[in-house]
């Protein structure tokens, strides 16, 4: 059972616009999500973070959200740039374990 | 510092053989995870190793498979035998609550795809 899901396999934007990411998740003990970025041939790589305990959180050009009553959160990009052309995931911990579980991932296309 | 290395890159075997796969995590770090990523499933958590001690093997499938750490800079994942179905890629991670904890800390080596034939 996929406790972090995230239902587009794949989203194209044109660049310059907004790229919004969706994830949902099933769990109420999970407390902190983060996203990932992940490009060919390497292993994800951080991006950025949320707790609980807040609804947003900013950094630069990305920006997630989170609906805790909805438990549902998103990664908006502006403006998308091609670099940002990767596949992203979602994840979620909480509880008292460290262990991180991830979303099947989204693959974002930037086009110029 | 190398990050976390894996190896080999790229492992292609047959069905019903052993496949070993290696991993060394980031010097310093405490926590090291065996991650699978398969189309259908995304990025699933086998095992991980706190201390160099298994502290949840829950994802891992089927007694085929085993993972070790004999030593903090060194760990394993084995199958045998392999089966079609084990093709996927397989990322080890490793980190430390102390270093980054808002980020988790989480540093995946480029991973090892695995094919059997």
């Amino acid at each position: 059972d996929q406790q972090v899901k995230q239902n587009s396999p794949s989203l194209s934007v044109q660049e310059g616009r907004i790229s919004i990411l969706n994830c949902d998740y099933t769990n109420s003990m999970f407390d902190y999500f983060l996203w990932y970025k992940k490009y060919p041939a390497e292993g994800p790589t951080f991006l950025i973070s949320i707790s609980s305990i807040k609804d947003k959180n900013e950094d630069g050009r990305f920006t997630v959200f989170l609906n805790k009553s909805a438990k549902h959160l998103s990664l908006h990009i502006v403006p998308s740039q091609p670099g940002d052309s990767a596949v992203y995931f979602c994840a979620a911990s909480g509880g008292s374990n460290y262990k991180l579980t991830f979303g099947k991932g989204t693959l974002l296309t930037v086009n110029p | 510092d190398a990050g976390v290395i894996q190896s080999p890159r790229h492992e292609v075997t047959e069905m019903g053989q052993e496949v070993t796969l290696r991993c060394k995590p980031i010097s310093g770090h405490d926590y090291l995870f065996w991650y699978r990523q398969t189309m259908m499933r995304g990025l699933e958590l086998l095992i991980y190793f706190n201390n160099n001690v298994p502290i949840d093997d829950s994802g891992m499938p089927e007694d085929r498979f085993s993972a070790k750490m004999p030593n903090a800079s060194f760990s394993t994942l084995k199958i045998q035998p392999s089966e079609p179905r084990d093709s996927a890629v397989y990322f080890c991670a490793s980190s430390s609550k102390l270093i980054t904890p808002q980020d988790y800390g989480y540093t995946f080596g480029s991973g090892t795809r695995l094919t059997v034939v």
